[in-house]
């Protein structure tokens, strides 16, 4: 299926630990980004990356690191971990850099995060 | 300041019936517009889009909204819930001078009455 998938699905951490959440893109996209949906389910931007290179870095602690081995991975590496971090974790594609009417976002199905 | 606004919270709904929401955003000219449900534990799924053209567009699974520029709205309806319906109603608005910024609602939960 063509599709935006990340893994893992759930992931149960305590804190101070390292983790890393990965996602993968078959749309052919140019670009991928990563959204933070907290408790009340608000979505805020983390990144975006185009063709590998980081195009929006929002104001996201230094523990949070994307990396972008291609234009249809990007992952996601948390250093660190603190309470505040649980939360639903989306990567999300778009085949161009601008989000746009004929370039909306694909979102994956999420990576819940609960640090303890 | 721009905002997308979603005034309603939570909507429950008998299956069967009608559904209407709302949608409201401040910004100079008609950006992009979108909307998406999350079903639960699910990612957010694209429902309807919105740029210019005929005002009353029509999506998946039924769904439709209405862009009206006077009120500065974009309400998505459906004329005949299903169960399946449940779940959280989002609507996300692209600022045309900032297309790499798309502005998510808070959102809407749907529940449905038997």
């Amino acid at each position: 299926d063509t599709a935006v998938s990340q893994t893992p699905k759930y992931l149960v951490t305590q804190m101070g630990n390292d983790k890393s959440i990965k996602c993968e893109q078959n749309l052919g996209h140019d670009t991928m980004y990563w959204y933070k949906q907290d408790s009340k389910k608000f979505l805020k931007i983390m990144f975006s990356y185009n063709n590998k290179e980081l195009i929006i870095n929002e104001t996201v602690p230094n523990r949070f690191s994307p990396k972008s081995p291609d234009k249809a991975h990007l992952n996601l590496h948390i250093n660190s971990l603190e309470l505040g971090d649980s939360a639903v974790y989306f990567c999300a594609s778009s085949n161009l850099t601008s989000i746009s009417y004929n370039s909306p976002l694909h979102f994956g199905n999420g990576t819940r995060l609960t640090v303890t | 300041a721009q905002s997308v606004t979603q005034p309603d919270i939570h909507i429950t709904v008998s299956e069967g019936a009608s559904l209407e929401l709302r949608c409201n955003y401040s910004y100079g000219a008609t950006p992009y517009l979108f909307w998406y449900v999350q079903s639960p534990g699910q990612g957010l799924q694209l429902l309807l889009k919105y740029f210019s053209g005929d005002t009353l567009v029509q999506g998946i699974k039924g769904f439709e909204a209405e862009f009206k520029r006077s009120q500065s709205s974009f309400n998505l309806r459906k004329p005949s819930v299903h169960w399946s319906d449940a779940a959280e109603y989002f609507c996300a608005v692209v600022p045309y001078s900032s297309a790499s910024k798309i502005i998510f609602g808070s959102g809407t939960r749907l529940s449905i009455r038997p």
